[in-house]
């Protein structure tokens, strides 16, 4: 169970994109089809954005989307928003009942 | 209202144990899995354990296998850690989420509960 591997920090300006990647191994990202995303604003409890690689549960705007290949998995948030900074979490299921986060990225929007 | 409730942290010394507590409300709470997640100061997020809605199914990280316990009590709508031979490591803000479509996705967290320990 060795933490998912995550840039420390990525930036973009407003209204641009910018994607988050998220590397594993054929034992979690590569192996199930079960990545997640959460978005952490400071002092506040994670937020799902993404489930299932790809799917946005209700009320998460389109702007955000996921995607993999091999063992690594991606966010992308486009058209960013002041709102958008935040510390992103990916997160993939890893057999036997458990699962492993990132280490987490901080999104600043300049 | 919709919420979970988290309980139960303070300060312990290495090696002693603490037992960890979630209320359910407003929603079915024996129809989904439950899981805890820490958070150390300043850190990253660590899944601990999840337990399935009947807690047939259970999984818990290498980091607190053997030491830690999840529960759940359907009829009381809680949820609970039994946390055992605490190390300085297990320093965190210990969250309680709710699972969502699979037993892992977690879609309604708690404020989380802060465990120090410490000598």
């Amino acid at each position: 169970q060795s933490a998912l591997t995550q840039p420390r920090s990525v930036s973009g300006s407003p209204g641009q994109s910018v994607t988050i990647s998220c590397t594993g191994t054929s034992s979690d990202v590569g192996g199930y089809n079960y990545v997640s995303w959460y978005q952490q604003h400071p002092g506040k409890a994670p937020k799902l954005m993404i489930y299932d690689v790809t799917k946005r549960p209700s009320g998460v705007p389109d702007r955000f989307s996921g995607s993999k290949s091999g063992n690594t998995a991606s966010l992308t948030i486009s058209g960013l928003q002041a709102e958008d900074e935040a510390d992103y979490y990916c997160c993939s299921y890893a057999g036997y009942y458990t699962q492993v986060f990132g280490g987490g990225t901080k999104l600043t929007v300049l | 209202e919709v919420q979970l409730v988290e309980s139960g942290g303070g300060l312990v010394q290495p090696g002693r144990s603490l037992r960890l507590s979630c209320a359910a409300s407003g929603f079915t709470f024996d129809d989904y899995a439950m899981s805890w997640v820490r958070q150390p100061p300043g850190k990253g997020l660590e899944w601990v354990s999840s337990i399935s809605w009947s807690s047939g199914t259970i999984g818990y990280a290498d980091s607190v296998k053997g030491r830690f316990t999840i529960s759940r009590d359907n009829a009381m709508k809680s949820l609970f850690l039994q946390m055992n031979s605490l190390r300085a490591e297990d320093t965190a803000l210990y969250y309680c989420g709710k699972g969502y479509i699979d037993d892992w996705y977690l879609d309604l967290w708690g404020r989380g509960t802060l465990v120090t320990v410490s000598s």
